[in-house]
This record gives C-alpha cells, structure tokens and sequence, in this order.
C-alpha cells in the first residue's frame, strides 16, 4: 500500500516538552511538508523540504524544526518555545517537478496537559 | 486581505441537491488550482487539479477555474450524505508551495 504515514494520531505535550511527530512514505517523492490546522484558519505551512538533507521555513516556522535525512522520512519536533502548540498537523508529500498536487497524511492531533 | 478567501459556511442543503462552492483569489499569478475533501480528524483527500481557465468534470464533481475574475468553483451534482466535509480550495504560483482557503463545511441533509 502507498501512501504517507503520520505517528503518533494523538500525542500529548506537557508544559518545557520537547515532543516530535512522524511523518513516513513511500511514494517516492521528493518533496515533503508540514502544515498546522486550525479551526477558522485553513493549513498553515510550517516547513517544507524539496531534496534529503535540505529544508526551508515555511510562513510559521517558529518553535517548529525538522530534519530530512532519509527521502521518506520527515520528522517534525514542537519545541517548547512554541507557546501554543495545540493543533491538528498534517504531513504531505508531493512529487517534485512534476505537479503541483500533495497527498496528505492522516495527522496529528497535538494536545498540551 | 487574505490571498485566498473561502466562505467557511457552515453550508447545509438536502440530498440530491447540486452544491456550489467558491473561492477567489487576489494574486493573477497563481496557475494551479485545487480542490481537497478533508472528514473530521482525518487528511485532506485531493478531489480535483485544474491548470487552465475553464471547466473539469469527473464523476459528480465539476471544476471550474475563471482567472479573468480570479474565481474558482467546485460543483457537486446529485449530492449524497457521504459527501458532507469540510472542502478546502489551494492554489499555486507553480513553485510546489501551495496556499490554501479555510476551508467550507459541507452537510448534506438525507
């Protein structure tokens, strides 16, 4: 089955927590993102990274960071400098150069205790 | 201003019923334009990818992309339960960053 895997569905953070997020395919895509989800406020995008070993800020980057070491993997850490870090994240893949479409994960829900 | 406006509804018609949704946009320069399918608590599914002006159909839906009015559509003909979502509209200047709308929440009344 192809598709783009997220781990934990929900996860809790407490307050000084450093916590991170999966994010796995195996579409073989170059390009992989993350975005946050708000209600009333559409996708946010956090980071994006195009090629192993390279990544850029999105429009909301702070408090956020990620590594792409792997093609299929993107792992997302919330630092505890993010000072609101409840949300719904998803992880999306797209197939560089080719089109503009991305194909999503299930998401993560991240809730603070 | 936001670069892309979506009503956020919520939007409610009876089964059967031919749904329009809407988005517009304030940059001429976005090229590529989306539709996604997001349930509650789950991913956004990809519905629709339009590139050009003018009208894509598969199945029920229909795509419509007007660039002289910076305006794009979503129809949903024959509208079913199972069709109640939240609908996002995206768009792209072609950079494979894409930005999106609220997003519409959809309920199809049986």
């Amino acid at each position: 089955d192809g598709g783009i895997t997220q781990s934990p569905k929900y996860l809790f953070r407490k307050e000084g927590q450093n916590v991170t997020l999966s994010c796995e395919q195996n579409l073989n895509h170059d390009a992989m993102y993350w975005y946050r989800q708000d209600p009333g406020q559409g996708l946010r995008l956090i980071y994006y990274s195009q090629i192993v070993n390279d990544f850029q800020k999105g429009d909301i980057a702070e408090g956020y960071s990620v590594s792409r070491e792997k093609k299929e993997s993107f792992p997302l850490t919330v630092t505890s400098a993010q000072k609101n870090p409840t949300a719904f994240y998803l992880c999306a893949s797209s197939n560089a150069g080719n089109d503009e479409t991305q194909y999503f994960g299930p998401g993560t829900r991240l809730l603070v205790l | 201003q936001k670069e892309v406006e979506q009503d956020p509804g919520p939007l409610s018609v009876p089964e059967g019923a031919i749904v329009s949704l809407n988005c517009t946009y304030s940059n001429s320069a976005f090229q590529y334009f989306m539709w996604y399918r997001q349930y509650s608590r789950k991913g956004p599914e990809l519905l629709m990818y339009t590139y050009s002006s003018g009208n894509k159909e598969d199945g029920r839906f229909t795509a419509q992309v007007d660039k002289s009015s910076k305006y794009i559509s979503l129809f949903i003909r024959d509208s079913q339960p199972s069709d109640s979502a939240t609908y996002l509209c995206a768009m792209s200047f072609g950079n494979e960053k894409l930005t999106f709308g609220t997003g519409t929440r959809l309920t199809i009344i049986p």
